[in-house]
């Protein structure tokens, strides 16, 4: 499987200000995806962050506030704008590598916004 | 879009007894059913997955399975041990990895020594 690193692990914010995750993976895969974890809930996708081309956002997810690069087949950065508290959460990457495997997630990045 | 429901949220099971969590989905066209484990601070980790074409996959202690008519599957733990307290999700995608994962809600899975 991938191996997927980010940075950063964790940080605090001050609301109003914003965050940038870097996702990196050890060889190019086809597709990769930034999902939340709210404190105590599930994983929810906020978008497919696709090569080359404009990210495609889930129900309730705005460019504007996740704006998503993705320069090449290993690399992808989410950016958490305008922060406030109900930003606090755990952010994930995750890749799929285009054949019949699951999809493989990143460490995380544990963010809190005061 | 899809849904997908998880149950029981909370599971409290003596060491060495089974453990059983259920799923359902709505989505006729999802064909890959995952299940993660997440322990706390951790990133979710794949125990086993289940495919469309397969109606049971087991794993050691671990098995899924899948009833495509009534849209559910199950999540099977046997002889439960103490590391296996965590949380677990299960998920479905059109498209193995390749493709948008839709989470349950997730099970808190406590062993009792």
């Amino acid at each position: 499987s991938a191996v997927i690193s980010q940075k950063p692990s964790r940080d605090i914010c001050q609301r109003g200000t914003s965050l940038t995750i870097q996702c990196q993976v050890d060889s190019q895969v086809t597709m990769m995806f930034w999902y939340r974890q709210q404190p105590g809930q599930s994983l929810t996708l906020i978008a497919t962050a696709n090569q080359g081309s404009e990210a495609t956002y889930e129900s309730g997810f705005v460019i504007d506030k996740f704006p998503i690069s993705r320069p090449n087949l290993t690399f992808s950065t989410l950016t958490v704008s305008n922060l406030s508290p109900e930003d606090s959460s755990i952010y994930l990457c995750s890749v799929g590598t285009g054949t019949q495997e699951t999809q493989y997630f990143g460490p995380g990045t544990r963010l809190l916004v005061l | 879009g899809e849904n997908v429901e998880q149950h029981p949220s909370t599971l409290s099971v003596q060491e060495g007894d089974s453990a059983v969590i259920k799923c359902t989905y709505s989505d006729s066209a999802s064909n890959y059913f995952p299940w993660y484990k997440q322990e706390l601070g951790k990133r979710p980790q794949l125990i086993i997955d289940i495919r469309s074409n397969v109606g049971e996959k087991k794993d050691q202690r671990i098995a899924v399975t899948l009833n495509k008519t009534a849209k559910h599957f199950s999540l099977h733990i046997t002889e439960t041990q103490p590391e296996d307290s965590a949380v677990y999700f299960c998920a479905a995608s059109h498209n193995f990895g390749n493709e948008k994962l839709t989470f349950g809600t997730g099970t808190r899975l406590t062993i009792i020594p």
